[in-house]
């Protein structure tokens, strides 16, 4: 069925360091990835997108790569800091008539200070 | 703060009660998505609306129903609540320029945290 998952649960890192958060989807249909920043008792808050078209997105110390071979996208932070701790959601879409996101179960960026 | 409003807060109410949620949209927003978020579901898509029409439904109850106003916000009824239904209820929207906004950026409202007893 429809999934995208999550290889790692936590990750923790130190501060400064580069931090990398994995995701898995499995509908080789989906174009359309999103990465999602949830902090402790607030919505996700966008981070980054993608399109199938592409192979790689950079924004604010963050890239996403997807590598649709094998239907694999990350996230890169650099230089992470203690603000950066949350849960991290992959998502995507693979109906373009509609906008509906299939997400990821989330990853918990633990950084030490 | 992503422009997207969501009342109440919290909510505490019996099982078999009723409730409403209520979503306002970021300003021009055509598009209002309800999202479900449990522990042992994660983040659930339930039901887009699109400039006031039913775009797309998730794996929302029957006795779950939403409507999206001429004004274009939203409300969520959840009915016969079961200690289940206990869960965040994020609403999002987008901008809707694309046709049933697929591919679009959603931004989420704070969710309004659903406690039945």
């Amino acid at each position: 069925g429809e999934s995208v998952g999550l290889h790692l649960p936590t990750l923790s890192v130190q501060e400064g360091d580069n931090s990398i958060i994995n995701c898995a989807y499995s509908n080789s249909a989906s174009d359309y990835f999103i990465w999602y920043k949830q902090e402790s008792g607030k919505g996700p808050q966008f981070i980054i997108d993608i399109r199938s078209n592409m192979d790689k997105r950079q924004g604010q110390r963050v890239t996403v790569l997807l590598n649709k071979t094998v239907k694999h996208l990350s996230l890169q932070i650099a230089a992470t800091q203690p603000g950066d701790s949350a849960v991290y959601f992959c998502a995507e879409n693979n109906d373009g008539n509609t906008g509906k996101l299939i997400f990821g179960q989330g990853t918990t960026l633990q950084v030490k200070p | 703060d992503s422009g997207v409003t969501q009342t109440p807060k919290h909510l505490i109410t019996a099982t078999g009660q009723r409730v409403t949620l209520r979503c306002s949209p970021r300003s021009g927003d055509l598009s209002v998505y309800w999202y479900q978020q449990s522990l042992d579901q994660g983040l659930q898509f339930l039901i887009q609306y699109y400039n006031g029409e039913e775009r797309a439904k998730g794996n929302i109850l029957e006795r779950f129903s939403a409507q999206q106003f001429p004004d274009l916000h939203s409300e969520l009824n959840l009915s016969s609540l079961e200690l289940g239904d206990s869960a965040l209820y994020f609403c999002a929207s987008s901008a809707g320029w694309a046709s049933g906004s697929g591919r679009e950026t959603q931004y989420f409202g704070p969710g309004t945290r659903l406690l039945v007893l």
